[in-house]
């Protein structure tokens, strides 16, 4: 089956600290999305990467999909970044079932 | 998040029937139930592209989705059970191709005593 993995599994932040999180995926990816879940919340998308690096406030993805990994840089951390990421791949050509990997749960203090 | 909108939010149950009921404003043409028990990622159980089931995911039978028209999607369950206890949410997307974005909504937590 389809295999998506996260590491590390959790993470602590001093506020102003980067991070950075990784996904990787034992099949080829037509998609790739990183989602934030806030504690007992909803999922967010914040990043569509299929390949390549993209950019969006705080946040850049890179993806290299011949490698089959994509990772997220967290720069200059704050509280509210506290939370569970998620990395979601779409294995299927056409289809948008996405398969979540396990999440990175980052907490970041003052 | 108000344009995708889920009730109810909260449930509790022995063993009854109930349904979930999901709506998006977004326009989307496709609409998903996804499955996320305790400290365990999203899993898709259901997808609907144009009102058709075009994915069913391995799913307990007591569990029967229904997509009425393509801005709504409910989740019937019958006779519950310990291990349905999950939050439930529904998602939609433009379409199912690649490179759509996927938005969700609030989820619904069912709880089974």
């Amino acid at each position: 089956g389809q295999q998506v993995q996260q590491s590390p599994a959790s993470l602590v932040l001093q506020e102003g600290e980067n991070a950075e999180l990784q996904c990787n995926f034992s099949s080829t990816a037509t998609q790739l999305q990183w989602f934030y879940q806030s504690p007992g919340g909803s999922l967010v998308s914040l990043l569509s990467n299929p390949s390549g690096t993209k950019h969006t406030g705080r946040l850049t993805s890179t993806t290299v999909t011949k490698e089959r990994r994509s990772s997220l840089h967290i720069s200059s951390s704050q509280t509210t970044d506290s939370g569970t990421y998620l990395c979601a791949i779409d294995p299927y050509q056409g289809g948008r079932a996405l398969i979540f990997g396990t999440g990175t749960t980052v907490s970041v203090s003052p | 998040n108000t344009k995708i909108t889920q009730s109810p939010r909260y449930l509790i149950l022995g063993r009854a029937n109930k349904s979930l009921e999901c709506e998006q404003h977004l326009g989307h043409n496709a609409m998903y139930w996804y499955k996320q028990s305790a400290e365990k990622p999203p899993e898709l159980m259901f997808l609907y592209n144009l009102k058709q089931l075009i994915r069913n995911e391995t799913v307990p039978s007591r569990f029967i989705p229904e997509c009425p028209d393509s801005s709504k999607l409910l989740l019937h369950i019958s006779a519950v059970d310990p291990e349905d206890s999950a939050v439930y949410f529904c998602a939609s997307s433009h379409g199912t191709a690649s490179g759509n974005t996927l938005y969700f909504g609030e989820g619904s937590r069912l709880i089974v005593v």
